[in-house]
């Protein structure tokens, strides 16, 4: 039981445009949402996370999304650059400071130059 | 910034035979650490949590006396692989929440182990 799905496994994006990743979740305790980039053979680093109290939230040419009717957030990156090639993970906990993080399966973002 | 040192990076090891992985929070203290286990192309899966000082709590289907954990002092806790099979074969790494930010797991860099 997925209950945090990235559907997309990949996506391609040109360099200076938006990228656009999506993530749904179905367990309603989540509350607290994050995302990681991760390249081959190396552990996640954190990018950005997202209260449940939010619908956004912003740093740099990272923004999340959170849309909690519909379980969904999403990461926009703007202006892409080749430097985010990278695997990125949205996971989900259900709270602030609760231990435990559910990730989703992963999206292959290729930013082409 | 927080750093976790995670070791050894790759192991090849027989069938049979155990395995151990360090995972180290460098400039930290971490009473809490995580080991996950990544297949390919799939979800980083949380195995287990590494209390300091006490025993594991393990995820539903992991097995206990399979996957030896200890975290014998607030900076170092070990994954031990007893017995590894082929389907042992995966990426684990850990991760541990620096108490000094107000959020952020910090991980490791992995530890590729094949199992032949």
């Amino acid at each position: 039981d997925q209950q945090v799905k990235q559907n997309s496994p990949s996506l391609s994006v040109q360099e200076g445009r938006i990228s656009i990743l999506n993530c749904d979740y179905t367990n309603s305790m989540f509350d607290y949402f994050l995302w990681y980039k991760k390249y081959p053979a190396e552990g996640p680093t954190f990018l950005i996370s997202i209260s449940s109290i939010k619908d956004k939230n912003e740093d740099g040419r990272f923004t999340v999304f959170l849309n909690k009717s519909a379980k969904h957030l999403s990461l926009h990156i703007v202006p892409s650059q080749p430097g985010d090639s990278a695997v990125y993970f949205c996971a989900a906990s259900p709270g602030f400071g609760n231990e435990k993080l559910t990730f989703g399966t992963g999206t292959r973002l290729t930013i082409i130059p | 910034g927080a750093v976790v040192s995670q070791h050894p990076s790759r192991v090849i090891c027989k069938s049979g035979t155990s395995v151990k992985i360090e995972c180290r929070s460098l400039d930290f203290q971490a009473t809490t650490m995580f080991w996950y286990r990544q297949f390919p192309k799939q979800s980083l899966m949380l195995m287990a949590t590494s209390n300091e000082g006490s025993k594991a709590t393990y995820e539903q289907g992991v097995e206990k006396d399979k996957f030896l954990i200890n975290h014998a002092s607030l900076t170092l806790s070990t994954l031990t692989v007893t017995s590894a099979h082929p389907e042992d074969s995966s990426f684990y790494i850990c991760s541990a929440r620096d108490g000094r930010k107000s959020y952020g797991y910090t991980f490791g860099s992995g530890t590729r182990l094949t199992v032949v």
